[in-house]
């Protein structure tokens, strides 16, 4: 069964303050990695990974794959109080589906 | 990235009563898809909406509970049968991106329905 794990569940941290999301996978015949910002009801995407190595960056964040060790890390910078949210680890495998991760609960404060 | 809309956003129901929530895209898609997000979890995939055919469902979800309904590339439906308490989470409608190639599981989501069942 797929499976993908997110680290640390929730984490609370100051303005300014700069932090690693984890996430790691087992996922039968592997093809893409997501990561999804959700802050009331519908998840935003952010990245989508599928080589290793080549790291993926818009503004704050960035985000790299490791295929070998079958993780991800999402990495946001000078964190402002905007990115107070829920992170979503989604992987797809084989046919359409994606497995999501149970999210990591991000706060942070002025 | 496709447009996505649901209708209602959000709805009080009571147990043993039917909801009909509705996905609508701003262009045609191939693939859609209907999630679940109960309280404090993650996302859940409930069935894959085929256009034409009978909706794909993953273990856990029948047709009978979950009825979805894909008459055409851009809209879908999903009924929440017989609710009961249970039921109460938010359901949301993803797309595969049209502009994306097959191989793509690059997917967005519709702003979402929240479910209250009492």
């Amino acid at each position: 069964e797929d499976k993908v794990v997110q680290s640390p569940l929730s984490l609370v941290v100051h303005e300014g303050d700069t932090v690693t999301l984890n996430c790691s996978y087992e996922v039968t015949n592997f093809r893409s990695l997501l990561w999804y910002k959700q802050e009331k009801k519908a998840p935003t995407f952010l990245f989508m990974l599928t080589s290793s190595g080549i790291e993926k960056k818009s503004g704050r964040l960035s985000s790299i794959l490791d295929k070998k060790e079958l993780f991800s890390i999402l990495n946001i910078t000078a964190t402002q109080t905007g990115d107070s949210a829920i992170y979503l680890c989604a992987v797809g495998g084989a046919g359409n589906m994606l497995t999501f991760g149970g999210g990591t609960r991000l706060m942070v404060k002025p | 990235s496709a447009v996505i809309s649901q209708k209602p956003s959000r709805d009080i129901c009571q147990r043993g009563t039917s909801l009909t929530i509705q996905c609508q895209v701003d262009s045609q898609v191939t693939m859609m898809f209907w999630y679940r997000q109960q309280p404090g979890q993650s996302l859940t995939l409930i069935a894959t909406a085929n256009q034409g055919s009978e909706a794909t469902y993953e273990s856990g979800f029948v047709i009978d509970k979950f009825p979805i309904s894909r008459p055409n590339l851009t809209f879908s439906t999903l009924t929440v049968s017989n609710m009961s308490p249970e039921d109460s989470s938010i359901y949301l409608c993803s797309v595969k991106d049209p502009l994306a190639g097959g191989s793509s599981y690059e997917q967005y989501f519709g702003p979402g329905t929240r479910l209250t069942v009492t």
